[in-house]
């Protein structure tokens, strides 16, 4: 089973819709999350962090639960310049550094 | 903000060459740097954790004799991939961390490795 794991998409959605994100996660002891933004062979950025009381920024709102180690993205009226891959990012404190670890990605398209 | 470069962006190399990426901290210091590698529609995988001062620690499944890491300076770490194969084309990113192991890591922005 991977560590973290998201549907890979793509989602292809209009401007103005709404479109939601899922992660999971094993490692049940993971203390931070966060979700991060690639686009297209560039690095990624981060979009934002995750808490347990649930945190939006803007047109981006995300949750966590840690009951069932599934964080979301919701992001409301999307724009074109939201097209790109979106990172769900776990933190593993393990070895005494903060190792992230990274899913797969999920592909948003957003279209006129 | 925090800002990370990395050099080249893009190389191209013949089989069993060696290529070094360079990866900096430029307006801040960075005790700890991260190697990543990602494959096309893949996750970014943690190669290593670049020290200042000390060896790299490499992940399970990296080989340490063909990933050279080097952290000579507070702002500057080095990898070198050592007789390169097809199968090392890849895009590799440092992430450095702004003020503890436990910070916001900064990206660099990748370089892409293509051997022929």
């Amino acid at each position: 089973r991977k560590e973290v794991e998201q549907d890979p998409g793509p989602f292809n959605v209009p401007e103005g819709a709404t479109v939601a994100f899922n992660c999971t996660y094993s490692n049940s002891a993971s203390q931070s999350f966060f979700w991060y933004r690639q686009d297209c062979r560039k690095e990624p950025k981060l979009l934002m962090s995750v808490y347990s009381s649930g945190n939006e920024d803007g047109r981006f709102t995300a949750q966590l639960n840690r009951a069932s180690q599934y964080i979301s993205l919701l992001i409301r009226d999307s724009k074109l310049s939201d097209s790109a891959t979106y990172l769900c990012v776990v933190s593993d404190l393990s070895g005494g550094y903060n190792k992230l670890i990274f899913g797969a990605g999920t592909r948003l398209a957003v279209h006129p | 903000g925090a800002v990370v470069s990395q050099h080249p962006s893009r190389v191209i190399c013949k089989s069993g060459t060696s290529v070094k990426i360079e990866c900096r901290s430029l307006d801040f210091q960075a005790t700890t740097m991260f190697w990543y590698r990602q494959f096309p529609k893949k996750s970014l995988m943690l190669m290593a954790t670049s020290n200042e001062g000390s060896k790299a620690t490499y992940e399970q499944g990296v080989e340490k004799d063909k990933f050279l890491i080097n952290h000579a300076s507070l702002t500057l770490s080095t990898l070198t991939v050592t007789s390169a194969h097809p199968e090392d084309s890849s895009f590799y990113i440092c992430s450095a961390v702004r003020t503890n192991l436990w910070g916001e890591q900064y990206f660099g922005p990748g370089t892409r490795l293509t051997v022929t």
